[in-house]
Order: C-alpha cells, then structure tokens, then sequence
C-alpha cells in the first residue's frame, strides 16, 4: 500500500521567512513518482513538481527548492523568501501505476 | 488551451434528489480521474477511466455512486439519491498515461456539492 504523511498540518511564517514543507512516503515499488501540488485560497489544485524515483537530484526553481532523499524517503519542499501569495494548502502525492495518493496537506499562512 | 472543465461550479440540492456532476478532460489526454475532497478525510480518489474505460473504482463509496465516460471528452459523476455526507468538492482531473508513464495530472476548478 502507499502511503503519503505530511506530518506538519499548519505552518505560520512572517513574510520574506525560508519554510520547509515536510513529505514522507512509503511504497514497496521501485518506480514511482512524487508531486507536489498546491491549493491557494480559490481551491483550485495547482502542479508544482514531478519528481521520479529514479531522479535524486535536487531541484530549484526561482524561489522553490525540492529535496528528495530515498535513503529517508522523503520530498520536502522549502520556500525562500516567502510572500504573501504563497499562502495555500501544499499536498504532497505519491503515484503508483496510475493511482496518484495525496498526504493530508499543510495549510501554510504567510503574515505580511 | 482549455484546462480541464467541470461543472457545475456550486450545486445545492436536498437528501434524495440526484446530482449529476460533468468533467471535459483536456483535449489528447487519455486519463480521466474523479477526486473528493472533505476536511475530514481530504483528496480521496473515488474513479478513473483509461481510455474511456474504468480501471479503478475501488474509492466510490457506495452504489449511490456511479461514474461514466462515454467518450474521450466527457465524463460524469452521479450521486443517487445524494445524502448530507455526500457534501465535498468533487475534482476531476486528466492526464496522458501509459505505461510507467509519470505524466502528471491536472485538475478541473472543482464542483462544491451541498446536500440539505
């Protein structure tokens, strides 16, 4: 079975703070795939990133980073200099075949 | 380019009548995915159909809910007769598949059901 556990369920930050968004997963296939996806305050689900399991390299992109570890198996998402508009609901998913598992999200706020 | 379409965008209805919620995947994607979303229990995949054809409905709660896709462009979600604990944002999504594909899927803005 897999499983996607996003353990911090609301995060605060004052604007222009670093926030790193936590993702564990579990799976017992040896391919498989990590999003993250992200849900601001109109509800929409909005993609971020894929990620495969055979790809460990980080990535960045403008103020988003990913850090994916399978030693640890996890995908945690940080934001630099965070803004306003990055108040949402961040999931992280895990796919499997064609079934996409979403973790509970984290709701993040970030105080102007 | 159309993203994916779903309407209506709100429904209010009362306990037992029908609801019939209605998904346009992107045009040349192959994958269509019916999602719910509740605070309670958050995304839950209820359906999904691979080239028209459902592969999965293991997440559809109970035989109130059934889903169709009779063409590549189309697709509903039914709920008969619909209960107050059926009230959610039900997504629908789309993406390319194949296999050991990762393509990933993008969502529809969602149908916010209210059951009286």
């Amino acid at each position: 079975a897999q499983k996607v556990t996003q353990a911090q369920t609301e995060i605060s930050v004052v604007e222009k703070e670093d926030v790193t968004l936590d993702c564990v997963y579990e799976t017992r296939d040896t391919t498989y795939y990590l999003f993250w996806y992200k849900q601001p305050p109109s509800g929409e689900l909005v993609f971020l990133i894929r990620r495969n399991s055979f790809d460990e390299q980080n990535e960045i992109s403008g103020r988003y980073s990913w850090n994916f570890q399978k030693s640890t198996s996890s995908f945690n998402f940080t934001i630099t200099a965070s803004q306003v508009v990055d108040s949402a609901v961040y999931f992280c998913a895990l796919k499997c075949d064609s079934k996409l598992t979403f973790g509970k999200g984290i709701t993040l706020s970030v105080r102007p | 380019d159309a993203g994916v379409i779903q309407s209506p965008r709100h429904e209010v209805t009362e306990m037992g009548q029908e609801v019939t919620l209605r998904c346009k995947p992107i045009s040349g994607h192959n994958s269509l995915f019916w999602y719910r979303q509740t605070m309670m229990r958050g995304l839950e995949l209820l359906i999904y159909f691979n080239n028209n054809v459902p592969i999965d409905d293991s997440g559809m709660p109970e035989d109130r809910f059934s889903a169709k896709m009779p063409n590549a462009s189309f697709s509903t979600l039914k709920i008969q007769p619909s209960e107050p604990r059926d009230s959610a944002v039900y997504f629908c999504a789309s993406s390319r598949s194949g296999s050991f594909s990762y393509n990933e899927q993008f969502f529809g803005p969602g149908t916010r059901l209210t059951v009286l």
